[in-house]
């Protein structure tokens, strides 16, 4: 069980410009998340995929951002025309479908938008 | 109001003391409740989970869950430096529903 793994671990972009993050869950996890904690605050639920379905997604996830799993094992989420306030830590976490449904982390993205 | 609220800190403690982090969450259908630590810098840790009312422990960590009240806690006995961080109250708010809802987190430091 090595956990989940995030690239890049850090990324400095210009805005305006797209960048894309991966996530590979633990292997046997079926359930991947992506949050967005900034400075300060709790991490917050961006979307959720079960296998390669991505069946929740929040209202902060705004059109510029798309997500996608398509074999049920990584996934990659892509942000577009970035902006200032899209810089934040990204933060991936999965789980097993079970009872307790625990999500563990990843290490983040800390994305910089300047 | 905020769906999960906690204290920002900072809470601070001598080391060897309890520390006691509190959180209230406004959904009552809430199912399951989660305690993360969080270093300064780094991702969040699972400490404890907690779905039942009354206590749960682990170790030097105890969880309390009272659903009446919509209120869970976390207490670490014989605190150490090492425990210094932020710890967040996560709460799977609606049944069925995966994600979790955050509090701001609670500070933790423990003065050697």
């Amino acid at each position: 069980d090595t956990g989940v793994s995030q690239d890049p671990r850090h990324k400095i972009t210009k805005r305006g410009q797209n960048v894309t993050f991966r996530c590979d869950p633990i292997s046997e996890h079926n359930r991947l998340y992506w949050y967005r904690q900034t400075l300060g605050q709790g991490p917050e639920f961006l979307t959720y995929f079960q296998n390669e379905a991505q069946l929740e997604k929040s209202r902060l996830l705004s059109d510029r951002f798309s997500a996608e799993r398509p074999k049920g094992s990584f996934s990659t989420l892509e942000i577009q025309r970035t902006e200032q306030g899209d810089s934040a830590m990204y933060l991936c976490a999965s789980s097993m479908t079970g009872s307790t449904d625990t999500q563990y982390f990843g290490p983040g993205t800390r994305l910089t938008v300047l | 109001q905020k769906e999960v609220e906690q204290n920002s800190g900072p809470l601070s403690v001598p080391e060897g003391a309890i520390a006691s982090l509190n959180c209230t969450y406004s959904d009552r259908v809430s199912q399951s409740f989660f305690w993360y630590r969080q270093y300064s810098g780094k991702s969040p840790e699972l400490i404890m989970s907690i779905y039942s009312n009354g206590d749960k422990e682990d170790g030097r960590f105890t969880a309390q869950l009272n659903k009446a009240s919509q209120y869970v806690s976390l207490l670490i006995r014989d605190s150490q430096p090492s425990d210094s961080a932020t710890y967040l109250c996560a709460v799977e708010a609606v049944t069925g529903r995966r994600a979790l809802t955050f509090g701001s987190g609670t500070r933790l430091q423990v003065q050697p």
